[in-house]
């Protein structure tokens, strides 16, 4: 079946800095892979996603590319700010339609 | 709106008892789907509803069965819970009935088993 690996596990960054997180796939067949947000004690919120006919997407400071040769997809947040301090859980989305996650990337802003 | 809610937020079990995690949701999504949150293992999903009627299984469903009781609302019941069941417990909803599309979460369930 489908495996995510998901990496780093943590990452700290200065504000204004950038973040990159870095997932791999296994399932050639996956087609939809989002991205979510978790903050502190809070519920998984999706901050962008990305399908597999495009290979790049923006949404102000976050964006996520997609490299399907190599199996793998990555988020990038420029200009950090505190508030994007959270646990990121990246997912793909296999052909039996269920998400499978990444074990989670925690990001530390230091202001 | 309120989304999708879940009850109870907290709840301690003693091995061996029985529980009912309630889920509902107000935005007539077809889907709806039990996590389970675990240091270091991400989200990982228990059973889900493709929509009214049919239920599957997940990556971990062994110790839990599930309800989908209308589209509204779709139950998690541990018969005889362990403690390897201590976890945090989301609900979330679609609206299509496979998930390429945004999955909204509840605000979970925290589970202790003594």
């Amino acid at each position: 079946g489908e495996n995510v690996e998901q990496h780093p596990s943590t990452l700290s960054v200065q504000e204004g800095d950038s973040a990159v997180i870095k997932c791999t796939y296994s399932d050639s067949a996956s087609n939809y892979f989002p991205w979510y947000k978790q903050e502190l004690g809070k519920r998984p919120q999706l901050i962008i996603d990305i399908r597999s006919n495009v290979g790049e997407k923006k949404d102000q400071r976050i964006a996520v590319t997609l490299n399907k040769t190599a199996k793998h997809f990555s988020l990038h947040i420029t200009e950090t700010q505190p508030e994007d301090s959270a646990v990121y859980f990246c997912a793909a989305r296999p052909n039996t339609g269920k998400l499978i996650f990444g074990q989670g990337t925690t990001l530390q802003v230091k202001p | 709106n309120a989304g999708v809610t879940q009850t109870p937020k907290f709840q301690v079990l003693k091995t061996g008892q029985s529980m009912t995690l309630q889920c509902a949701q107000d935005m007539n999504h077809n889907s709806m789907y039990w996590y389970r949150q675990d240091p270091g293992m991400g989200l990982r999903l228990i059973y889900y509803s493709a929509s009214e009627g049919t239920t599957d299984k997940g990556e971990v469903p062994n110790g839990y069965n599930v309800s989908r009781l209308n589209k509204r609302e779709f139950s998690l019941r541990l018969e005889s819970a362990a403690p390897s069941q201590t976890s945090v417990y989301f609900c979330a909803s679609s609206p299509g009935r496979i998930a390429t599309y945004e999955q909204y979460f509840g605000p979970g369930t925290r589970l202790t088993v003594t």
